[in-house]
């Protein structure tokens, strides 16, 4: 079965420093990539998504991505955190099955940025 | 336009009691998913309706979970004789059902809560 594992439940940072939240995922056709974000008393966002081509891709509020295939991996960076970053950021798969799609997350990761 | 919505925000209930959740997903979206997430548990997938119909259920917890979806617009997921277990926020998310359209919109979510 389809699986995400995002590593770090909880990451404290200061204003400031680099953030690189761990995303693996277990499957074994065609990847499409996502990682969401939830802010305080907010619905889920989208932050950005892989689907082909360019492995590094950009989202918003200065994200990226990675998608390195041959470690199954998708981690989410930014090089300078602000305190409006804190939030629960997921990361998640599509899984195809049965002729249509569903997403697979991740436990999720909160991030805590101290000002 | 106007995203996805969900009603009520918030639910208290007794446990024993049925509740009904309501979804009114992006218009013209044909694609709909409820998921649930649980503290500590990251998002669950419950199920999936592709216009009306509802090719996989897989993913709700026990027969006490039922939803439907009328019109190919709004869906009610209800809840049966409800458990402390239930306690969760319940979120719908569609997507437009086109080839290729992966992106999932999310609503605010229902927090419920069994007392």
């Amino acid at each position: 079965a389809q699986s995400v594992s995002q590593h770090n439940h909880h990451v404290i940072l200061s204003e400031a420093a680099s953030l690189e939240l761990g995303c693996n995922y277990s499957y074994g056709g065609t990847v499409n990539l996502f990682w969401y974000v939830q802010y305080p008393g907010q619905h889920l966002q989208l932050l950005l998504k892989y689907f082909s081509g360019d492995p590094l891709v950009k989202g918003i509020k200065g994200f990226e991505a990675e998608f390195i295939k041959s470690k199954f991996s998708f981690n989410l960076r930014k090089p300078s955190v602000q305190w409006s970053d804190t939030a629960e950021y997921f990361c998640a798969v599509i899984s195809f099955s049965g002729g249509y799609n569903k997403l697979i997350f991740g436990a999720g990761t909160r991030l805590a940025v101290h000002p | 336009g106007a995203g996805v919505s969900q009603s009520p925000s918030n639910k208290v209930t007794e446990k024993g009691k049925d509740v009904e959740l309501r979804c009114d997903p992006i218009s013209g979206h044909t694609a709909l998913y409820w998921y649930r997430q649980s503290l500590g548990q990251g998002l669950e997938f419950l199920i999936y309706f592709q216009g009306n119909s509802a090719p996989d259920k897989s993913g709700l917890p026990s027969d006490r979970f039922s939803a439907e979806r009328t019109g190919g617009s709004v869906s009610t997921l209800t809840i049966q004789r409800t458990q402390q277990e239930d306690s969760a926020v319940y979120l719908c998310a569609s997507t437009s059902g086109l080839a290729g359209s992966y992106e999932q919109y999310f609503g605010p979510g229902t927090r419920l809560t069994v007392t």
